[in-house]
């Protein structure tokens, strides 16, 4: 079945520099990811997503790399700041389907000032 | 503000007790959700009503059963609560193909 996972559960940078968090999927039948943000209290917030069909999307100061080689993907933040310190969440689409997200662990990103 | 909303934000409550949480949308989207949150932060999801049709329910314990009375709502009632259930309650919503959007919030304590 679909499983999602992250490499690293804590990620701490310091203000300014960039930060890098992986997620590795299991199933290939995924054919959308999507990076969310959760902030302390707070519900997922979408960040960016990506087609299985694209290697590469960027965003505002976030870019995602897609890699179905290894089924690996990657979120780049650039010039972190304290307000990206959260969990951040990667999720694929299950069997094709749009209607259920499959999840990983979280990998909270601390940033020290 | 075009959101989705969540009612209680906190529920506190006993073993045995039945308790419900209420969601509501007003993006105009068709697929509604519940997903649970445990306290090592993982998301899963629960169910997911489209049109008010249940279109997936995961392997959940018979004592949850959501409710969509209309394409803007879906509530979700839980009986018998016991201690396991304390989780983080999410509800989401989306339009065709897009991703969800998320409510705040729901902290369920059962002591």
């Amino acid at each position: 079945g679909e499983s999602v996972g992250l490499h690293l559960p804590t990620l701490s940078v310091q203000e300014g520099d960039n930060s890098i968090i992986n997620c590795a999927y299991s199933n290939s039948a995924s054919d959308y990811f999507i990076w969310y943000k959760q902030e302390s209290g707070k519900g997922p917030q979408f960040i960016i997503d990506i087609r299985s069909n694209m290697d590469k999307r960027q965003g505002q100061r976030v870019t995602v790399l897609l890699n179905k080689t290894v089924k690996h993907l990657s979120l780049q933040i650039a010039a972190t700041q304290p307000g990206d310190s959260a969990v951040y969440f990667c999720a694929g689409n299950s069997g094709g389907s749009n209607y259920k997200l499959t999840f990983g662990k979280g990998t909270l990103l601390t940033v020290n000032p | 503000d075009t959101a989705v909303s969540q009612t209680p934000k906190y529920l506190v409550t006993q073993m045995g007790n039945d308790k419900s949480i209420k969601c509501e949308q007003n993006l105009g989207h068709d697929t509604m959700y519940w997903y649970k949150q445990d306290s090592k932060k993982f998301l899963k999801i629960m169910f997911s009503y489209n049109n008010k049709e249940l279109i997936i329910n995961e392997t959940v314990p018979n004592r949850f059963s959501p409710k969509s009375p209309d394409k803007a709502h879906l509530n979700l009632h839980i009986n018998s609560l016991e201690l396991g259930d304390s989780a983080v309650y999410f509800c989401a919503s989306s339009q065709g193909d897009g991703f969800p959007k998320f409510g705040p919030g729901t902290r369920l304590t059962v002591t």
